[in-house]
């Protein structure tokens, strides 16, 4: 089965950029996505297709996938952003997540 | 725009059967796929499945194959989760989600979750 690895926690201060990666056997060859979920709520997709936004997310919000490594990267970070993410990507009729990181904003 | 609206939080007993439900409105039922996500108490997000209902192609996580059952309602416009016989360990928050494109499997919409709950 194919597997997605990330780090449980990031930890970024208010202002600055927070980097989330995750990786897996040439990912840049799938289509990476981003989910954010905040406690008690549904994920919300941040990031489709690599680096494509959904409408209504903020441009802070940016993603980059090549060889094995897909990152989220947030810049200007914000209290609000503080939230579980996963990635996500699918192949031969399989999605897979993440294990999700948790991003502190501190 | 999609709306996916589930049915409310279950509770049973190991051994019951059990069917959730996914109710799709917005635009066309048969044109999008829908997949079914577990979310495990303080855990992450699982993939379990995914139905097209126009044909009704359904694809299994191999983790949940055999384990339960996706189907689709297209009079409806519903989608379900089933259980023959239920574990403790199936307690978890169930998500139904649903890709734009029916070409590329990201999730733009997702329902609210149904929480089930397991316990003798």
């Amino acid at each position: 089965s194919y597997d997605l690895t990330q780090p449980p926690s990031v930890s970024v201060s208010p202002g600055q950029t927070a980097s989330i990666t995750c990786s897996g056997d040439k990912l840049g060859d799938k289509y990476a996505s981003w989910y954010q979920q905040k406690p008690g709520q549904s994920p919300v997709l941040v990031i489709y297709q690599d680096n494509k936004r959904p409408s209504g997310i903020p441009e802070r919000f940016s993603g980059s996938n090549s060889g094995n490594t897909a990152t989220l990267t947030i810049s200007g970070t914000q209290a609000i952003d503080e939230a579980d993410y996963y990635c996500q990507a699918w192949d031969s009729s399989a999605v897979v997540f993440g294990g999700g990181t948790k991003l502190t904003v501190l | 725009e999609v709306q996916l609206v589930q049915s409310g939080p279950e509770v049973r007993k190991p051994g019951e059967s059990l069917k959730i439900s996914c109710k799709h409105s917005g635009y066309s039922f048969t044109n999008y796929w829908i997949g079914w996500v577990r979310q495990m108490p303080g855990k992450g997000l699982e993939w379990m499945g995914i139905i097209y209902p126009g044909d009704s192609d359904t694809r299994y996580s191999p983790s949940f194959q055999g384990q339960v059952t996706i189907s689709a309602d297209k009079s409806i416009t519903t989608a379900y989760l089933q259980w023959s016989r239920l574990e403790a360990s199936d307690t978890a928050i169930y998500y139904c989600a649903s890709p734009r494109d029916s070409s590329d499997w990201h999730f733009d919409y997702w329902g609210q979750g149904t929480l089930v709950t397991v316990s003798s």
